[in-house]
């Protein structure tokens, strides 16, 4: 069974910090990975996807993503009370599944 | 766009009931639609996957099953719930951004099984 790991938190920020949620990944032919933010009692949303090595911005999210080491890496800036969700990591490791990881909780402190 | 329909929403069942959970998709054809289960404190794990009509394929050996008897509908069926069954029920589909796919999920359905 391939595996992706995070730790399921809760993760507490105070309001306008920078959040960081990070991810590793057992297999090394994975070349896909997403995060998802799923709020309580409503199913994930995408939002970031990253396929290559390095950084990748969009808005006041930033993906990180290094093969080698095998994490993926997820920064929220300025980070808001909306942003206190679930942050789901996932994987498609070489075939059609997506492999989730079982999700960081992240909390942003009025 | 795609949009992913589910019902019910919620759900409460006694243990040894059968249960029936219904997925439609609008706005594409021939979608591959997926369902999984999240159950409290595990991760999304993949129950079942699609790519066409009668065409499924099961990744955990249980008492769910699967049918695709439409292009754009997809249901979950057991003829005896267990208590383990419990969990938040996802329906998804695959929706393709700048040449890349992604993992698309519908609203849910909450599952009880007391």
């Amino acid at each position: 069974q391939k595996e992706v790991e995070q730790n399921s938190g809760p993760l507490s920020v105070p309001e306008g910090a920078i959040a960081s949620l990070n991810c590793t990944y057992s297999d090394r032919v994975s070349q896909s990975f997403f995060w998802y933010r799923q709020y309580s009692g409503k199913s994930p949303e995408l939002i970031m996807s990253i396929y290559s090595n390095g950084d990748k911005e969009d808005g006041r999210f930033t993906a990180q993503l290094n093969k080698a080491s095998q994490y993926v890496s997820l920064l929220i800036r300025d980070s808001q009370p909306s942003d206190s969700a679930t942050y789901l990591c996932a994987v498609i490791p070489g075939t059609y599944k997506y492999i989730f990881g079982t999700g960081t909780r992240l909390k942003v402190l009025a | 766009s795609q949009t992913i329909h589910q019902w019910p929403a919620t759900l409460v069942q006694p243990v040894g009931s059968p249960l029936s959970l219904e997925c439609t998709v609008e706005g594409t054809s021939n979608p591959n639609l997926y369902w999984y289960r999240q159950a409290a404190g595990r991760g999304l794990q993949l129950l079942f996957y699609s790519v066409g009509i009668g065409q499924i394929s099961s990744e955990v050996p249980q008492n769910l099953s699967a049918s695709r008897p439409q292009d754009r509908q997809f249901i979950l069926s057991s003829k005896k719930l267990l208590l383990s069954d419990s969990g938040f029920y996802l329906c998804a589909t695959k929706r393709w951004s700048q040449g890349k796919e992604t993992q698309y999920f519908g609203p849910g359905t909450r599952l009880l099984v007391l």
